[in-house]
């Protein structure tokens, strides 16, 4: 099993610009998640998808727009990106949404916004 | 106030010492407690949860949880150079979704 992956590992865009990144997993997990991690600031959940056909705002969606293709696939896109949308960001999985379920995370996409 | 909160560090400890990792949080209605531990560049991955008040062993650490104090620890017992990471602590309530909320984190370095 590959877990969580993600793609692209790095990428450098210019303000405006636009892009997509993809999160698959392969555990047969309910429930996906986006998190950006910034320095000092912890994982801030963006959106999340507690169920295929659910999504849901998280902590900081603005700016951000998701879509759970399918129970394996969730996607991030940034449709006009900014300087402030530069961060780590890891998609995450779990069983289900509910509390005892742990999470598991995809190795992080490293953007810059110039 | 922040829903979850942790001292930064770094905190430094010799070899073989106990290294000890606190957290408090906000939300009284908080039932599931997660620790992470990341290193430095790599996503995070846990390594303890505890749901009831008390102490949760597993091999060198040690999770204990106090909801009266809204209090979450971690030991870490015979600390090893490998053990130098980012240790992250989460939280997740019993509302909107069960969203889990993400301390900080704090820096763990474990001289040889």
């Amino acid at each position: 099993n590959a877990g969580v992956t993600q793609t692209p590992k790095f990428q450098v865009l210019k303000t405006g610009q636009s892009m997509t990144l993809q999160c698959a997993q392969d555990m047969n997990h309910n429930s996906m998640y986006w998190y950006r991690q910034d320095p000092g600031m912890g994982l801030r959940l963006i959106y999340y998808s507690a169920s295929e056909g659910t999504t849901d705002k998280g902590e900081v969606p603005n700016g951000y727009n998701v879509s759970r293709l399918n129970k394996r696939e969730f996607s991030l896109r940034l449709e006009s990106a900014a300087p402030s949308q530069t961060s780590v960001y890891f998609c995450a999985s779990s069983e289900a949404p509910g509390q005892t379920y742990e999470q598991y995370f995809g190795p992080g996409t490293r953007l810059t916004v110039t | 106030q922040k829903e979850v909160e942790q001292n930064s560090g770094p905190l430094s400890v010799p070899e073989g010492a106990i290294a000890s990792l606190n957290c408090t949080y906000s939300d009284r209605g908080s039932q599931s407690f997660f620790w992470y531990r990341q290193y430095s560049g790599k996503s995070p991955e846990l390594i303890m949860f505890i749901y009831s008040n008390g102490d949760k062993e597993d091999g060198r650490f040690t999770a204990q949880l106090n909801k009266a104090s809204q209090y979450v620890s971690l030991l870490i017992r015979d600390s090893q150079p490998s053990d130098s990471a980012t240790y992250l602590c989460a939280v997740k309530g019993n509302t909107g979704g069960f969203k889990t909320i993400f301390g900080a984190g704090t820096r763990l370095f474990v001289k040889a």
